[in-house]
């Protein structure tokens, strides 16, 4: 089954401990992005990455790492999570060309005390 | 960049009429707008999408028009079920990224 699979699904943690919220897609696409979900504020992006080493900042990127060492996989890293941090995060990823759709991968809600 | 803004933020309707969320977004160049359906604890899932060179799209009681001489597109649900319930987010492509709306809360009461 094509998905998009990311854990943890719940995550509490405290401040400026590293975290690293994991993602994966089965579906070989080259484009993955990490987005945040905030109430009235709608689903803003983090970071995006067109391909393997290839990452680029969003519209809210601070604070916030990734890396993209192989295809399927595309890491969130928080190295010293604060409370603003706290927020429902989803992983996607996108086919490219005339059929292009966003895949979303579950999200994590992540509470940092 | 691009700017993406919805209205209403929150929709009420009766069970069977029908209900209209607008998008306008800013960058002319943006030629994908896919509108994505949210239920509570879920994550967003494609209802329905439109390319630049299409004005209407319908699939069964959802449908999406595009203007893009005003700049905007719109979502439009006849015969609303308690099901449609859910967040609505519109998003316009803008080079490599989607940017989305701020979503519309669609509560259909029966």
């Amino acid at each position: 089954e094509a998905q998009v699979t990311q854990n943890p699904r719940y995550l509490i943690t405290v401040t400026g401990k590293k975290l690293t919220v994991t993602c994966s897609q089965n579906m070989n696409h080259e484009y993955m992005s990490w987005y945040r979900q905030d109430p009235g504020l709608g689903l803003r992006q983090i970071y995006y990455s067109m391909n393997v080493e290839v990452t680029d900042k969003g519209d809210v990127p601070e604070g916030y790492k990734v890396s993209r060492k192989e295809k399927r996989n595309f890491p969130l890293i928080l190295e010293s999570p604060s409370p603003n941090q706290t927020s429902l995060y989803f992983c996607a990823s996108r086919s490219q060309g005339a059929n292009e759709k966003l895949f979303f991968g579950s999200g994590t809600q992540l509470s940092v005390l | 960049g691009e700017n993406v803004e919805q209205h209403p933020s929150t929709l009420s309707v009766q069970e069977g009429d029908s209900a209209v969320i607008k998008c306008t977004y800013s960058d002319s160049a943006s030629n994908y707008f896919p509108w994505y359906k949210q239920e509570l604890g879920k994550r967003p899932q494609l209802i329905i999408d439109i390319r630049s060179n299409v004005g209407e799209k319908k699939d069964q009681r959802i449908a999406v028009t595009l203007n893009k001489t005003a700049k905007h597109f719109s979502l439009h649900i006849t015969e609303t079920q308690p099901e449609d319930s859910a967040v609505y987010f519109c998003a316009a492509s803008w080079w490599t990224a989607l940017i989305f709306g701020k979503g519309t809360t669609l509560s259909v009461s029966s």
